[in-house]
């Protein structure tokens, strides 16, 4: 069974600073996605970022962008120039990339607080 | 296009009485899934249902839950004889059928609703 690991339950970070969250997993699986998702405390999950494991290209979304270690089963999210409105849960999440495999597996969240 | 709707958005039961947690996909989607979310936790999925149809099961606990996707209406989660350790946000996130999520198509079409906060006292 896939795991995914988040073992920062809280970061902070000064407003316009960079902070980079961490997140491994584990799967036998060569092929499939990854993502982040941020949970503001309005609990709506929103996607922030997605990477295919089949790219080498670490993906990039503005101002957040991840480091995509494949050998290692890392997968960090780098915030640049944060933001208050950055403030929030953020959750790694892991899926298979196989047709019908629809299920998400997350981690346990790292909560990010944003000092101005 | 409105989002996937979930409702209530606060529900308290008390100890063995049932819960119903609705979700209305999408437009357009025709899958639904169910995830639950303890606290100071990350989500874990439960059930996932297309219409008329559970398609995956395996994170229903064995006894006292359900869901149902019936060809009309919204998915329903149904918790029998709730207690303290059911208190938790349910969530529910729809997308097309998996054709449309194929590797070589967008994931965006994975959408999550706001959650249902059950609270058992």
């Amino acid at each position: 069974a896939q795991t995914v690991t988040q073992s920062q339950p809280e970061m902070s970070v000064q407003e316009a600073e960079t902070v980079t969250l961490s997140c491994t997993y584990d799967t036998s699986e060569s092929d499939y996605y990854l993502f982040w998702y941020k949970q503001p405390p309005s609990r709506q999950m929103i996607l922030v970022i997605r990477q295919e494991a089949y790219k080498q290209q670490n993906a990039t979304e503005n101002r957040f962008s991840v480091n995509f270690q494949k050998a290692a089963k890392s997968f960090s999210l780098k915030i640049s120039d944060s933001q208050l409105g950055d403030a929030a849960m953020y959750f790694c999440a892991y899926r298979r990339r196989v047709q019908g495999a629809q299920k998400l597996v997350f981690g346990q969240g790292t909560r990010l607080t944003i000092n101005p | 296009n409105a989002g996937v709707m979930q409702n209530p958005r606060h529900l308290v039961r008390r100890r063995g009485q049932e819960a119903r947690l609705r979700c209305s996909p999408m437009k357009g989607h025709s899958h639904v899934y169910w995830y639950r979310q303890l606290p100071e936790e990350g989500l874990k999925f439960m059930v996932y249902l297309q219409k008329e149809n559970i398609i995956d099961e395996s994170g229903m606990p064995k006894e006292r839950f359900s869901a149902e996707f019936p060809k009309e209406g919204p998915s329903i989660l149904r918790i029998q004889q709730v207690v303290r350790g059911d208190s938790a946000a349910y969530f529910c996130a729809s997308s097309p059928p998996p054709f449309l999520l194929a590797p070589w198509t967008s994931f965006y079409g994975y959408t999550f609703g706001s959650g249902t906060r059950l609270t058992v006292v």
